[in-house]
């Protein structure tokens, strides 16, 4: 099966302007989660979708946003950028996110810097 | 905010040594595993234990859990200079809607 899959690979945005990434699951995944990794703060998570469902979200403004589709593929959305949200975006996907389905198998990340 | 801290930040050991990291959390657990992430890159899962376990082996790796100390450790055995990588430990807590909750990793450098 091909793995996670995120595009772009790399982005430069201007502070103020909005962005939108993209992640295709493993085939037959159905939960998405999205994580930001930074030096200062490491690896937190942002949300996860399940069934088109947002099905948790971590502490992150409303600035970032996500929405997954039919086909389970999910986007997310920072708007007015700020310095601060340069980082890696990592794209985790999973079978459920019920009980027992606890494994991650992560995307290669969207590495997004603002200036 | 991130689960808990692992100990030490960096280890640089050479070829054929065993690697220890040590990782703590701080509240109750459904399961904790650990994470390799080579430079920049995505993350890959390496071994899941959970809270009514003690000890899990893996190939080389090793984990053990003590949840009366909230505290885990990964071995790595007879290290090798692809072992290079940043390792995560990450919980999922009791209760939750069971995402990942991570450490602050430990960067392990082996020396060829």
């Amino acid at each position: 099966k091909a793995g996670v899959t995120q595009t772009p690979r790399y982005l430069i945005k201007t502070r103020g302007q909005q962005v939108t990434l993209s992640c295709s699951p493993i085939s037959g995944h159905r939960s998405v989660s999205w994580y930001q990794q930074t030096p200062g703060q490491g690896l937190q998570f942002l949300f996860e979708y399940f069934s088109e469902t947002q099905r948790n979200k971590g502490n992150f403004p409303g600035r970032f946003s996500g929405r997954q589709f039919s086909n389970s593929r999910s986007e997310m959305n920072v708007s007015t950028l700020e310095l601060g949200d340069s980082a890696l975006y990592l794209c985790a996907s999973r079978p459920s996110s019920r009980e027992g389905y606890y494994e991650q198998y992560f995307g290669p990340g969207t590495r997004l810097t603002v200036t | 905010s991130q689960q808990g801290e692992e100990d030490p930040q960096a280890l640089s050991i050479q070829e054929g040594e065993n690697a220890t990291m040590n990782c703590s959390y701080k509240t109750s657990i459904n399961n904790l595993q650990w994470y390799r992430q080579n430079s920049g890159r995505g993350l890959v899962h390496l071994i899941l234990i959970r809270s009514n376990e003690r000890e899990k082996h893996s190939g080389r790796l090793r984990v053990t859990l003590d949840t009366s100390k909230k505290s885990s450790s990964l071995l790595i055995t007879a290290s090798r200079a692809a072992d290079t990588a940043s390792y995560f430990c990450a919980t999922v807590l009791s209760g939750s809607a069971r995402q990942l909750t991570f450490g602050s990793g430990t960067q392990l450098t082996v020396l060829p």
